[in-house]
């Protein structure tokens, strides 16, 4: 089975500016979660999608936003780019079973000038 | 609310050499998590950890799932270079849903000058 994947691997945007990244799940999958890691963070919970629905959020600001679509891929964005959102954005899936077992892809690493 | 503390934060290995690192909560955990992140890539799920006592082996890597469910530990039998990285505790936050969950900061593990 093909892992996680996401696009792009890397992004440089200014503030000010949007980005959109996207994400596509094991196949299977129908959870997919987003998580933000920076070095003096770490790994911080943004948000989880299973069924096209939101199904928890963590604590960011609404300019961070995701949806999923029907075939489970999932996209996240960021509005008004700030300088703090420079960071590795990681995407992982869960199997449908409710396992707590979360397989990430390699990040797209968004860097913020 | 919820935290992981792992320790040490880092430490250096020599090849042949046996590892130990450990993940501590205030909190109760039904589930613990152990993953290996190398440079730029996202993190590789290594064990999970389900009922307390547990003691569950992959190769070289053995967790166990203490028995106050507040803690868990890694240990690397015989290190060998690719054992190099960072290597988190994860568990699910409580009250979250599958796919929310928290993270400690790491342990570094670097090749001994």
């Amino acid at each position: 089975k093909a892992g996680v994947t996401q696009t792009p691997r890397y992004l440089i945007k200014t503030r000010g500016q949007q980005v959109t990244l996207s994400c596509s799940p094991i196949s299977g999958h129908r959870s997919v979660s987003w998580y933000q890691q920076t070095p003096g963070q770490g790994l911080q919970f943004l948000f989880e999608y299973f069924s096209e629905t939101q199904r928890n959020k963590g604590n960011f600001p609404g300019r961070f936003s995701g949806r999923q679509f029907s075939n489970s891929r999932s996209e996240m964005n960021v509005s008004t780019l700030e300088l703090g959102d420079s960071a590795l954005y990681l995407c992982a899936s869960s199997s449908t079973g409710g396992s707590y077992e979360q397989y990430f892809g390699p990040g797209t690493r968004l860097t913020v000038t | 609310g919820q935290q992981l503390n792992q320790s040490p934060q880092s430490m250096f290995i020599q090849e042949g050499e046996d590892v130990s690192m450990n993940c501590t909560s205030s909190s109760i955990f039904n589930t613990w998590l152990w993953y290996k992140q190398d440079p730029g890539e996202g993190p590789v799920l290594l064990i999970a950890l389900y009922k307390a006592g547990e003691l569950t082996s992959n190769g070289r890597l053995t967790a166990q799932f203490g028995i106050t469910r507040k803690d868990s530990f890694l240990n690397i039998s015989a290190s060998i270079p690719s054992d190099v990285g960072i290597y988190f505790c994860a568990g699910p936050h409580y009250g979250g849903s599958q796919g929310n969950l928290i993270f400690g900061k790491g342990t570094k593990l670097s090749v001994k000058p």
